[in-house]
């Protein structure tokens, strides 16, 4: 099957930039969610990437490179509200199957 | 109103007590998804079903069953429930685009 990978953890300074990354296997491949959330809360939607590319949504900007099977989410200016979970999640074979989710990375916001 | 409700929003049970948990929602989507979150396991798919006459298992179907009412309603059955069960649940919604539209969560603790 296909197989979705995002580090496990991160952590980074308010104000800053970071970078979160994944992976997933190019087989099937027909895009990729974005999406956040916030302990003990439902996921709630960030981007999704069809085509090559940088899409910029505020502070927010998602990354994909289908040839290499690679996808960032890059945000900037960062907030403590930013501290969460964000999962990555691609849809493989047209739709025809559930989206296949990462197991999430979790960010700390520090001061 | 939400477009996905869930209830119970909260369920403290004893082991061997049989459990269901309803989704609803209001999106007039054609497919909905049962999902447990576990800390450090990320989003794993119970069961989905992508019409009223379609009921498919996911990575983790034993011990759970579903029911799919009507397009809008889709409930998830624990016969017998077990400790290992307790969990956060999570009802999804999606049209073929495949955006996922999630509940509040259900957060079942079995004893």
């Amino acid at each position: 099957g296909q197989n979705i990978d995002q580090p496990t953890e991160m952590t980074a300074t308010e104000g800053a930039i970071v970078q979160i990354n994944c992976t997933y296997q190019t087989s099937g491949f027909n895009g990729l969610f974005w999406y956040q959330q916030h302990a003990g809360e439902a996921p709630t939607f960030l981007s999704y990437n069809v085509l090559d590319g940088l899409e910029e949504k505020g502070r927010f900007s998602s990354f994909l490179s289908r040839s290499k099977g690679y996808s960032y989410l890059l945000l900037k200016e960062l907030q403590m509200k930013d501290s969460a979970s964000y999962l990555c999640a691609g849809v493989f074979y047209s739709g025809n199957t559930p989206l296949v989710f990462g197991k999430g990375t979790r960010l700390s916001v520090i001061a | 109103d939400a477009d996905v409700t869930q209830t119970p929003r909260n369920r403290i049970t004893k082991t061997g007590k049989r459990i269901m948990l309803e989704c609803s929602q209001t999106k007039g989507h054609d497919r909905m998804y049962w999902y447990r979150q576990d800390p450090g396991l990320g989003l794993r798919l119970i069961y989905y079903s992508f019409d009223v006459k379609d009921i498919n298992k996911g990575e983790i179907s034993d011990g759970y069953s579903v029911s799919r009412q009507a397009q809008a309603k889709f409930s998830l059955s624990l016969e017998s429930a077990i400790p290992n069960q307790t969990a956060l649940y999570f009802c999804a919604t999606s049209d073929r685009g495949n955006e996922q539209f999630f509940g509040p969560g259900t957060r079942l603790t079995v004893l």
